[in-house]
């Protein structure tokens, strides 16, 4: 079976402009999470879907937004971009969005933002 | 809240030799724990994970970590560390929930 896929691998943007990524998990799961790491630093979570529904948001500015789709792909925005914005975005997928103990979460390769 | 600290940035160790990766966490009530281990242009893959009960935990790759409540602590162990361990490992506490908190990481290099 595919794991998750993030598209696209590497982008290059400037200041001010908006930025789409996406994410397709794995077959069957319906809970994605975005993370974003810094170079140097571990991930940072910035979002959880679940059945489309926004599950948690970790501490990032409004710029930063976020959907699933009925497939339960998801994207992730990022408006009005500043330099400190470059990073690593993971995406990760689980079954179930779990109230209790942690899912296993399954992480894509990321995309590699960088602003200029 | 919630926070991991991993007090080693990089360690070096020789091909066949022993490996403790330190991990330290902060959180109020029982802590979800997690290693992971990312590979350079990959994807951070789950290692081992600690919920509850035995508070040694086996995982992929022959590691093995140990949960001890009282020292807050949660280190990954290898006995014999082969060259394709070399990666940067990631220790992760949940509260509930997917949100993962995680460390800064620790960079293994091995030495032939």
């Amino acid at each position: 079976d595919a794991g998750v896929t993030q598209s696209p691998t590497h982008l290059i943007k400037t200041r001010g402009q908006h930025v789409t990524l996406r994410c397709s998990p794995i077959s069957g799961h319906k809970s994605v999470s975005w993370y974003q790491q810094v170079l140097g630093q571990g991930p940072q979570f910035i979002f959880q879907y679940y059945e489309k529904e926004e599950r948690g948001r970790g501490n990032f500015p409004d710029r930063f937004s976020a959907r699933q789709f009925p497939n339960y792909s998801s994207e992730l925005n990022v408006n009005a971009l500043l330099l400190g914005d470059s990073a690593l975005y993971l995406c990760a997928s689980s079954l179930e969005a779990s109230g209790g103990a942690p899912d296993t979460q399954y992480f894509g390769p990321g995309t590699r933002l960088t602003v200029l | 809240a919630q926070s991991v600290t991993q007090p080693d940035i990089h360690i070096t160790v020789s091909e066949g030799a022993s490996l403790e990766l330190r991990c330290n966490y902060s959180y109020g009530a029982t802590p979800y724990l997690f290693w992971y281990v990312q590979s350079p242009g990959q994807g951070l893959q789950l290692l081992l994970k600690y919920f509850s009960g035995d508070t040694l935990v086996q995982g992929i790759k022959g590691f093995e970590a140990e949960f001890k409540r009282s020292q807050s602590s949660f280190n990954l162990r290898k006995p014999s560390v082969h060259w394709s361990d070399a990666a940067e490992y990631f220790c992760a506490v949940g509260g509930g929930g997917n949100k993962l908190t995680f460390g800064t990481g620790t960079q293994l290099k091995v030495e032939l």
